[in-house]
């Protein structure tokens, strides 16, 4: 079945710098790649949905400035946390979907295995 | 404000114990699905429900589908230590399919050998 992989699976950055998480789907092309963050003990929380070719759409309390999202190719998203500081520390999962009906109202659901960002 | 209410937010309970866990919303949904979660990893689906009223069973694990499809439960039957972890139901309300899941606040649940 479909893989999605995530880069780097964690990372430790100084306050300020900027961090770049990779999401690649392996052999299916993610037309539409969803972008989910979670805090410790908590729930995940939609930050932004990106569809390949376009700008990407940022959920309503989500800084489009600090937060990167580009999906230049139908295998590849990324996420850039710039400025990052140490509230952005989180566990960021991407998320695709392949539509299993022609009428694409189910999908398969294929989630990334996650990245952990530790600021400092 | 969240739109999918799971409850409790925490269970720690004996092995062998049953449990419910709940997951309450005031929006129709086309579709919910459960989840559970290891620590450092993505969410795994355990099970999709579509129609109203509908059950659906996995070994220990029953699953229920509201009838008005705004809430859907969990039920564990003598739950093991294999059952710990984080449960997330999710839904999405666009009408548009299940593509853009909107996650539950989730239930954390511990089984004490």
């Amino acid at each position: 079945g479909a893989v999605v992989s995530q880069h780097p699976s964690w990372v430790i950055c100084k306050s300020g710098t900027s961090v770049k998480i990779e999401c690649r789907s392996l052999d299916f092309q993610a037309t539409t790649m969803f972008w989910y963050r979670q805090f410790p003990k908590q729930s995940l929380m939609l930050m932004a949905t990106s569809n390949e070719g376009s700008k990407a759409t940022y959920e309503q309390g989500v800084e489009k400035d600090k937060f990167l999202i580009n999906h230049a190719s139908l295998t590849l998203s990324t996420l850039t946390v710039t400025s990052a500081h140490p509230e952005d520390s989180s566990f960021y999962i991407c998320k695709t979907g392949s539509p299993l009906d022609s009428g694409h109202t189910s999908y398969e659901q294929y989630f990334g295995p996650g990245t952990r960002l530790t600021v400092t | 404000t969240q739109l999918l209410e799971q409850s409790p937010q925490f269970l720690s309970i004996q092995e062998g114990e049953n449990l419910t866990v709940y997951c309450n919303s005031s929006s129709v949904f086309s579709s919910l699905q459960w989840y559970r979660q290891e620590p450092g990893e993505g969410p795994v689906l355990l099970v999709t429900v579509v129609t109203g009223g509908e059950v659906k069973k996995l070994k220990r694990l029953t699953f229920q589908f509201g009838d008005a499809r705004k809430d859907s439960s969990l039920h564990i039957t003598a739950a093991q230590p294999g059952d710990t972890g984080l449960y997330l139901c999710a839904g999405d309300i666009s009408n548009f399919g299940n593509e853009k899941l909107t996650f539950g606040t989730g239930t954390r649940l511990t089984i004490i050998p």
